[in-house]
């Protein structure tokens, strides 16, 4: 049981340049988040999932665009890198218990530079 | 929308002796409140949670209180150990029966056990 993985852990873009950011996790869980971890502002979500198929806005989701084709998977894409994107960004999955979600699992997170 | 603030940025702390972190948050509609630590290199962890029809939730070492009228809660650590070392994040949200967990964090508090 790997939990929740991320690929890859490191990453050095260019601006302008594209990439995707691929979350899995193997808890069968409903939900998934993205975040972006800044130093000073915590953690902020970018966007999250409440199913396959389905995506929503969080609370800083400009210039991130999201998918999850598959239950397990959910993918973080960059268009067009800036440097104000550089961040460590984090997924993030949890499921429905008694009274609504709990735990949210986190995964080890990937280190973005962007030049 | 919800904010939180969290207080203090960093908190140095002999070994045996009590750490306490606060946070307060806006939204009086926020009813579930996570710790969550983090080691260097890791993502973070849930330490422990309290829903707001509860004053004071109590884990061995770690207790969290919550004070509604005032939307303030704090983080209890006694009897620090150098694993204890760590950035503690605090996070509130609505939790509504089902539907995805839109945490929003505070700012982070590293904490640091002096031998």
């Amino acid at each position: 049981n790997a939990g929740v993985t991320q690929t890859p852990k490191f990453r050095v873009l260019k601006t302008g340049q594209s990439m995707t950011l691929l979350c899995a996790q193997d808890m069968n869980h409903e939900y998934m988040y993205w975040y972006r971890q800044d130093p000073g502002m915590g953690l902020r979500l970018i966007h999250y999932s409440v199913g396959e198929g389905t995506t929503a806005k969080g609370e800083v989701p400009d210039g991130y665009n999201v998918s999850r084709l598959k239950k397990q998977n959910f993918l973080l894409g960059l268009e067009s890198a800036a440097p104000s994107q550089t961040s460590v960004y984090f997924c993030a999955s949890s499921y429905t218990g008694t009274g609504g979600t709990i735990e949210q699992f986190f995964g080890p997170g990937t280190r973005l530079t962007v030049l | 929308g919800e904010n939180v603030e969290q207080h203090p940025s960093t908190l140095s702390v002999q070994e045996g002796d009590s750490a306490v972190i606060k946070c307060t948050y806006s939204d009086s509609a926020s009813n579930y409140f996570p710790w969550y630590k983090q080691e260097l290199g890791k993502g973070p962890q849930l330490i422990i949670d309290i829903r707001s029809n509860v004053g004071e939730k109590k884990d061995q070492r770690i207790a969290v209180t919550l004070n509604k009228t005032a939307k303030h809660f704090s983080l209890h650590i006694t009897e620090t150990q150098p694993e204890d070392s760590a950035v503690y994040f605090c996070a509130a949200s609505i939790l509504r029966g089902r539907g995805a967990q839109k945490l929003v964090f505070g700012q982070g508090t590293r904490l640091t056990i002096n031998p």
